[in-house]
Parts: structure tokens; sequence; C-alpha cells
């Protein structure tokens, strides 16, 4: 069973900090990886994608991926209350799996004030 | 990216009834998915929807209890059948759509929240 893991949390930062969410995946040959922000009650909304090891940053955002460690991250720079959701980390195979994403149970981030 | 909407946002229904979900793009995509995600809990995929063939089902989902139809590439319907109060949950459409955001990116609809009595 391919399985994508996050810790549950809560994780609570200062308003200003760095945040970072992790996430670890099963299935080797996963090609395609992606954070999501799902607010309370609202659906998962796409923050970053990442295809490559190494970083990639957007704004306050930086997804880091290590193929080899099986091992994906999400970095917030300057925590903003706003920012308070859950994380959902998502996984999507090359080949065998068709077109599916396997989701974490997802990281849930408060920032205080 | 693609813009989607879903009917209705939310119902509260009887046990042994049926419900149909409305998904709908504003743009043709390829591919469309149906998710659960039960209180607290994360999203599960139920299925593919297939345009123009029947709808590829994950284990644990079988088509009589969420027949799935796909008439176009805008459009698709997910029926939860003989609804028991273990269905209560969120039920969202996703889409891809490549070309309008990053490789293999799915986007979500609102969803639906359902609650069964």
């Amino acid at each position: 069973q391919k399985e994508v893991e996050q810790n549950s949390g809560p994780l609570s930062v200062p308003e200003g900090a760095i945040a970072s969410l992790n996430c670890t995946y099963s299935d080797r040959v996963s090609q395609s990886f992606f954070w999501y922000r799902q607010y309370s009650g609202k659906s998962p909304e796409l923050i970053m994608s990442i295809y490559s090891n190494g970083d990639k940053e957007d704004g306050r955002f930086t997804a880091q991926l290590n193929k080899a460690s099986q091992y994906v991250s999400l970095l917030i720079r300057d925590s903003q209350p706003s920012d308070s959701a859950t994380y959902l980390c998502a996984v999507r195979e090359l080949t065998g799996g068709g077109n599916k994403l396997t989701f974490g149970t997802g990281t849930q981030l408060k920032v205080e004030l | 990216s693609a813009v989607i909407s879903q009917k209705p946002s939310r119902d509260i229904c009887q046990r042994g009834t049926s419900l149909t979900i409305q998904c709908q793009v504003d743009s043709q995509v390829t591919m469309m998915f149906w998710y659960r995600q039960q209180p607290g809990q994360s999203l599960t995929l139920i299925a593919t929807a297939n345009q123009g063939s029947e709808a590829t089902y994950e284990s644990g989902f079988v088509i009589d209890k969420f027949p799935i139809s796909r008439p176009n590439l805008t459009f698709s319907t997910l029926t939860v059948s003989n609804m028991s109060p273990e269905d209560s949950s969120i039920y969202l459409c996703s889409v891809e759509a490549p070309g309008q955001g990053p490789p293999d990116t799915q986007y979500f609809g609102p969803g639906t929240r359902l609650t069964v009595l």
C-alpha cells in the first residue's frame, strides 16, 4: 500500500517565524509532489508543486524535495495568522497508478499572534 | 485554472435515500475525479470519471453504491446510493486540465457537505 505520511500537528508557530511542514512517501517511482492548503470548511487549494530534487521558491513558500530520502517539505517564511490552515501533501505516481494523487492526512498549522 | 462548481453545496438526507451531486467545469478537461473527505480526515479517491466510458473505482468503492456519469468533457455526477450515516462526508470533485497550470495538477471544486440522518 502506497502511503504518504505527515505529522498531524497542530504545529504552532509565532507570527513572523518560519513554519516547517514535512511529508514522507513510500512509493519510489513517485514523480510529482504537491502541497495543498485547506481552510476549515473549504476545499483544498494548490500552494506548490515540485517535480525535481532541490528547492522551489514561490513568494513566502519554499518546497523542498529529496527523492533519495523520499521526503518533501514546505517552508513558510514570515508566517501570518492567515496561514493557519491544514496543509496536505499529495504525491502522484508516474506509472501504474494512473492519474491519481495520494494524499497525506494533513498537518494543522496555527500561527499565533 | 479551471473554475469548478458543485451542486448542491450541502444537504441533509434520510438514510436509505440517494443523492446526486453535480460537478460543472467552465472548460473542457481531460480528467475528472471524485473524492470523499470524512470529518477530520484527509481526501480519499472514490473514482476517476472517464468521458464516454465507465468510471474507474478505487478499492473499497463500488459502482452500485457510487454510480458516476460523465456525459461530456465539462460535467460529471456522483450519486451516493442507499445512504447511511457513515456516508456523512464532504464530497469533492477535482479536475486535471493540462495547460492550465503546473503539470499533473488537480484543482478542486468547493465540495458538497452531506449529512445523513
